[in-house]
């Protein structure tokens, strides 16, 4: 089983529809979590951190599951712009590794 | 305040020759990473340094990679002889100290071996 996956997608959703992605991990030690934006032919970018408790930022909510090992992003009334590749970042702690899933392309039609 | 850069932004070389690629990453963070991308995958662990040091050298692909970091600042990422399958974007990243911070990401080197 690989450290951490993610459904590559593509998702392909009109303007205004929700969507949410899962990425798995397989460290219970885990102790960070984070999801990325990357652009085509860009850097990635940090989106939002992922707490315990769960963040909401705007349009984007991200929740993480300990006992089913997973983290989520939800994102309401998708935009164009939010076109991208959406990537999960797990820190283990006991590694200062961060570990990268393969991405999930989101592409949002008008 | 000023990001993680990095130079060049674009390299084209004759395979067999040696390149090198900076980064200078945000003012004040001890942590640096380099990885590498290409095209349509996911991110490739190459190296870590804390500090000036560098404890996990594990992803580095074989001995013609090897990295240095500087006044716990700069870091260059020579390639020596250059190969076709070297091809890729080289990203760099910087974070407050290692371990759970988050990673702040330069835009890349392009570096494609002819």
């Amino acid at each position: 089983r690989k450290e951490v996956e993610q459904d590559p997608g593509p998702f392909n959703v009109p303007e205004g529809a929700t969507v949410a992605f899962n990425c798995t991990y397989s460290n219970s030690a885990s102790q960070s979590f984070f999801w990325y934006r990357q652009d085509c032919r860009k850097e990635p970018k940090l989106l939002m951190s992922v707490y315990s408790s769960g963040n909401e930022d705007g349009r984007f909510t991200a929740q993480l599951n300990r006992a089913s090992q997973y983290i989520s992003l939800l994102i309401r009334d998708s935009k164009l712009s939010d076109s991208a590749t959406y990537l999960c970042v797990v820190n283990s702690g006991g590694s200062y590794i961060p570990t990268f899933g393969r991405g999930t392309s989101l592409i949002v039609h008008p | 305040g000023a990001g993680v850069s990095q130079s060049p932004s674009n390299k084209v070389t004759e395979k067999g020759k040696d390149v090198e690629l900076r980064c200078d990453p945000i003012s004040g963070h001890t942590a640096l990473y380099w990885y590498r991308q290409s095209l349509g995958q996911g991110l490739e662990f190459l190296i870590y340094f804390q500090g000036n040091s560098a404890p996990d050298k594990s992803g580095l692909p074989s001995d013609r990679f090897s990295a240095e970091r500087t006044g716990g600042s700069v870091s260059t990422l020579t390639i020596q002889r250059t190969q076709q399958e070297d091809s890729a974007v080289y990203l760099c990243a910087s974070s407050y100290s290692e371990g759970t911070d988050t990673q702040y990401f330069g835009p890349g080197t392009r570096l494609t071996v002819l």
